[in-house]
């Protein structure tokens, strides 16, 4: 159980495209989805956490403008990559949390976007 | 704020071999201690975590850490290293008394187990 799937694994795109990228709790109901950001041999960071239905919360530094996440269902949340520039490839990853379960994040497999 | 620190960039050790792999935290109320492994362009894998009980807590994997309050600290551990251990291992903490579930990490340690 608790498995978090993100599609796509990868995506390369033209600078200024817009990337979305989808993260879905499998088995469960995520009240709470988080968004990541990690750059190679490098800790992972915080971008935004997410609540559903309601707006997310950015984390000092990150553009909400340029990072849109929706939340919009308890198993689905989607980041997008607005108008995304070569300095936005990275590994994107997302986790997300039950109620029940104290303090675990369950991460998804992670998205490598590349933009040329 | 809390915060964690992974004082080693890299761990070597030989197969066969114990291995220990250092965290330390801080924290304003009570932590919540977790460890993630992560293989080469995939996501993070829970191995295991202590939010109250016994200091000694065992995972998956045959990983096991110890909590220890007055040194502050979470080292990971596991009695015999396998090639396939092999990875990137990220400690990582929550506060009790901060209002919502953000998790903070560590630098990460690259465990390398030679054969």
């Amino acid at each position: 159980g608790a498995v978090v799937s993100q599609h796509p694994s990868w995506v390369i795109c033209k600078s200024g495209t817009s990337v979305k990228i989808e993260c879905r709790s499998l088995d469960f109901q995520a009240t709470t989805m988080f968004w990541y950001r990690q750059f190679p041999k490098q800790s992972l960071m915080l971008m935004a956490t997410s609540n559903e239905g309601s707006k997310a919360t950015y984390e000092q530094g990150v553009e909400k403008d340029k990072f849109l996440i929706n939340h919009a269902s308890l198993t689905l949340s989607t980041l997008t990559v607005t108008s995304a520039h070569p300095e936005d490839s990275s590994f994107y990853i997302c986790s997300a949390q039950d109620g029940t379960r104290v303090g675990e994040q369950f991460f998804g497999p992670g998205t490598r976007l590349t933009v040329l | 704020a809390q915060s964690v620190a992974q004082p080693e960039d890299q761990v070597n050790v030989a197969e066969g071999n114990p291995l220990t792999v250092k965290c330390t935290y801080s924290v304003s109320g009570n932590p919540y201690l977790f460890w993630y492994v992560q293989y080469p362009n995939r996501g993070l894998q829970f191995l295991l975590k202590y939010i109250t009980g016994d200091n000694l807590v065992k995972g998956s994997y045959g990983f096991e850490a110890e909590f220890n309050k007055s040194q502050t600290s979470f080292h990971l551990k596991k009695p015999s290293a396998l090639v396939s251990d092999s990875a990137l291992y990220f400690c990582a903490v929550r506060d009790s008394l901060m209002g919502f579930q953000k998790l903070v990490f560590g630098t990460g340690t690259r465990l390398l187990v030679s054969p």
